[in-house]
């Protein structure tokens, strides 16, 4: 079983959708979490960053942390299709270590 | 500004033929990380430096695998005797150990071994 779960999708979605993406976790060691998005053939992009449990707003993205369920998610809202894209969780256990991330979820956002 | 970049973006090879990759971080960031995805997974981790001292390797890389930061700028990782099975997407990033320590990532080097 691997640490980090993140369904694959593909998730499809119609413009202007509220998205819900989420990943589990098995270690409870881990205190940073982020959300990467990467286009096609393009490395990894920061989204948001989160330390410890709680929900953090940035524009339309939402990220929560709920570190007694070991269950992070990320909300998107009114949904383009310039967000299809694989959305990437990623974890690690102190600032600077390296990440662990899950497998990805494909989106697809259709106009 | 430019962010971290990364030489080849794409590089084919055959097998048993040793290839180099580059990376160059962001300029002030003084720790740099190597990860590795393949096709439908998530990034893994290989390795990281802090200025030119490597302080963490994962299980994952081998021996034929060697990185450097001889001056804790660019790095370099180094894959020899290459297999099918490094066929990957190799990924460099870069941070600031100070404070929230984000890791931003290169666009990758595409390796395909024949």
């Amino acid at each position: 079983q691997k640490e980090v779960e993140q369904d694959p999708g593909p998730l499809s979605v119609p413009e202007g959708a509220i998205v819900s993406l989420n990943c589990t976790y098995s270690n409870s060691a881990f205190q940073y979490f982020m959300w990467y998005r990467q286009y096609s053939r393009k490395g990894p992009e920061l989204l948001m960053y989160t330390y410890s449990s709680g929900n953090k707003e940035d524009g339309r993205f939402t990220a929560q942390v709920d570190k007694s369920s070991k269950y992070i998610s990320l909300f998107i809202r009114d949904s383009q299709p310039s967000d299809s894209a694989t959305y990437l969780c990623a974890m690690s256990y102190n600032a600077g270590n390296m990440l662990t991330f899950g497998g990805g979820t494909r989106l697809m956002v259709k106009p | 500004d430019t962010g971290v970049s990364q030489d080849p973006r794409h590089k084919i090879t055959k097998r048993g033929q040793n290839v180099t990759f580059r990376c160059d971080p962001i300029s002030e960031h003084n720790r740099l990380y190597w990860y590795r995805q393949t096709l439908g997974q998530g990034p893994e981790f290989l390795t990281y430096f802090q200025n030119e001292a490597q302080l963490e390797k994962s299980r994952l890389l081998s021996d034929r695998f060697s990185a450097e930061r001889p001056k804790g700028s660019f790095s370099t990782l180094e894959i020899q005797r290459t297999e099918q099975g490094d066929s990957a997407m190799y990924l460099c990033a870069s941070s600031l150990a100070m404070g929230q320590e984000t890791q931003y990532f290169g666009p990758g080097t595409r390796l395909l071994v024949l």
